[in-house]
């Protein structure tokens, strides 16, 4: 199947600065990205997504932008915040839209 | 209630006994995925049910993993004769509408399953 995984499987940023967290992804025709949010007992949170037709989207504190160059998908949080302490997904979706890929997630920690 | 909810949220088996695992979605939506997900990793689709139909099944990893949607609403999950490689966090997921991709995926909370 399609492979999704992210650069970064940690980071730690202090509260107030912006975190950015990285994603590739190897099907060029997927034109459909999510980015989630996963805290500790729950499943995960849809934070943004995107479409192939798109560089850049912007949500509340939160950007995804997208290259399609390189395949590469990046989630920029602005201002990070304590709350933000979680677990980071993107997702591809399947050409079928049945199948959602999730890449192995980055832990991102937030020190106050 | 407002959200996806799955019943039990802990369950533990002991080997080669057969678990059945529930999931309530938000009401009316159409679409409904099943994920695995083992510690430290992210989700792993397992079966997808358009209303009652079940449109992908591909990711199941053995048939001792069986799901349904009888009635196109609540859908459950079963694994028959667990193996302790069964042992992780299963998700469930709902949106609205059906097709590709269509809407937001809300998930519930998962179900734990440790088999021991």
């Amino acid at each position: 199947g399609e492979s999704v995984g992210l650069h970064l499987p940690t980071l730690s940023v202090q509260e107030g600065d912006n975190s950015i967290i990285n994603c590739a992804y190897s099907n060029s025709a997927s034109d459909y990205f999510i980015w989630y949010k996963q805290e500790s007992g729950k499943g995960p949170q849809f934070i943004i997504d995107i479409r192939s037709n798109m560089d850049k989207r912007q949500g509340q504190r939160v950007t995804v932008l997208l290259n399609k160059t390189v395949k590469h998908l990046s989630l920029q949080i602005a201002a990070t915040q304590p709350g933000d302490s979680a677990v980071y997904f993107c997702a591809e979706i399947s050409n079928t839209g049945n199948q959602f890929y999730f890449g192995t997630g980055t832990s991102l920690t937030v020190i106050p | 209630g407002a959200g996806v909810s799955q019943s039990p949220r802990y369950k533990v088996a002991k080997r080669g006994q057969d678990v059945a695992l529930r999931c309530d979605p938000i009401s009316g939506h159409v679409s409904l995925f099943w994920y695995q997900q083992a510690l430290g990793q992210g989700p792993e689709f397992l079966t997808y049910f358009q209303n009652e139909a079940q449109l992908d099944k591909s990711g199941l990893p053995s048939d001792r993993f069986f799901a349904e949607r009888p009635e196109g609403s609540v859908s459950t999950l079963k694994i028959q004769r667990t193996q302790q490689e069964d042992s992780a966090v299963y998700l469930c997921a709902s949106i609205r509408g059906g097709g590709r991709g269509m809407g937001e995926q809300f998930f519930g909370p998962g179900t734990r399953l440790t088999v021991l």
